[in-house]
């Protein structure tokens, strides 16, 4: 079965500094899709930058990019000068390729930002 | 473009009273949807999906089920609440562009269960 490690529970940052989150994956399958999800006080899920397995490089958005080691099973998330808004529950996710298959979650990692 | 609800927001219930949480999605056409819930300090596990009206899987075994009576609507439901059945329940969705099942979930805004 697959699984998803954050291995921090709880990050914090200066605003306009850079921080990054760690995240490992355990998978036998060579396709796959890798997640990270941000989940404000509000607590609605909203998906941050997605990473497809079979490309090597790594994806951004905007502030947010990841180092996608895939040999290594690391998928790791960074945020480049960070915002008061960064503040959140963040959640590395797992995705098998097709089919309805479900997510896997990490059990995320708060991150604070300090003014 | 599509949206997802969730209703109620928010729901305190006592032991052994029935639930029902409902989420609809707009703007898209026979989506995969999903619930999930999240334990207090946890991630999130899956606890049924639906590819289609009437088509439930059940990830979980426990005193919760789940109906699909049309297409955009999913609906979690239990005939008596139990004590661990409390937490925050997230709806999501993911369609088919093309003819392909696009990777990513969407995620609605979530119902706060707290039963008492």
């Amino acid at each position: 079965a697959q699984t998803v490690t954050q291995s921090q529970p709880e990050m914090s940052v200066q605003e306009a500094e850079t921080v990054t989150l760690s995240c490992t994956y355990d998978t036998s399958e060579s396709d796959y899709y890798l997640f990270w999800y941000k989940q404000p006080p509000s607590r609605q899920m909203i998906l941050v930058i997605r990473q497809e397995a079979y490309k090597q490089q790594n994806a951004t958005e905007n502030r947010f990019s990841v180092n996608f080691q895939k040999a290594a099973k690391s998928f790791s998330l960074k945020i480049s000068d960070s915002q008061l808004g960064d503040a959140a529950m963040y959640f590395c996710a797992y995705g098998a390729q097709g089919g309805s298959e479900k997510l896997v979650f990490g059990k995320g990692t708060k991150l604070t930002v300090n003014p | 473009s599509q949206t997802i609800h969730q209703w109620p927001a928010t729901l305190v219930q006592p032991v052994g009273s029935p639930l029902s949480l409902e989420c609809t999605v707009e703007g898209t056409s026979n989506p995969n949807l999903y619930w999930y819930r999240q334990a207090a300090g946890r991630g999130l596990q899956l606890l049924f999906y639906s590819v289609g009206i009437g088509q439930i899987s059940s990830e979980v075994p426990q005193n919760l089920s789940a109906s699909r009576p049309q297409d955009r609507q999913f609906i979690l439901s239990s005939k008596k609440l139990l004590l661990s059945d409390s937490g925050f329940y997230l709806c999501a969705w993911r369609t088919v562009t093309s003819g392909r099942l696009t990777d990513t979930q969407y995620f609605g805004p979530g119902t706060r269960l707290t039963v008492l």
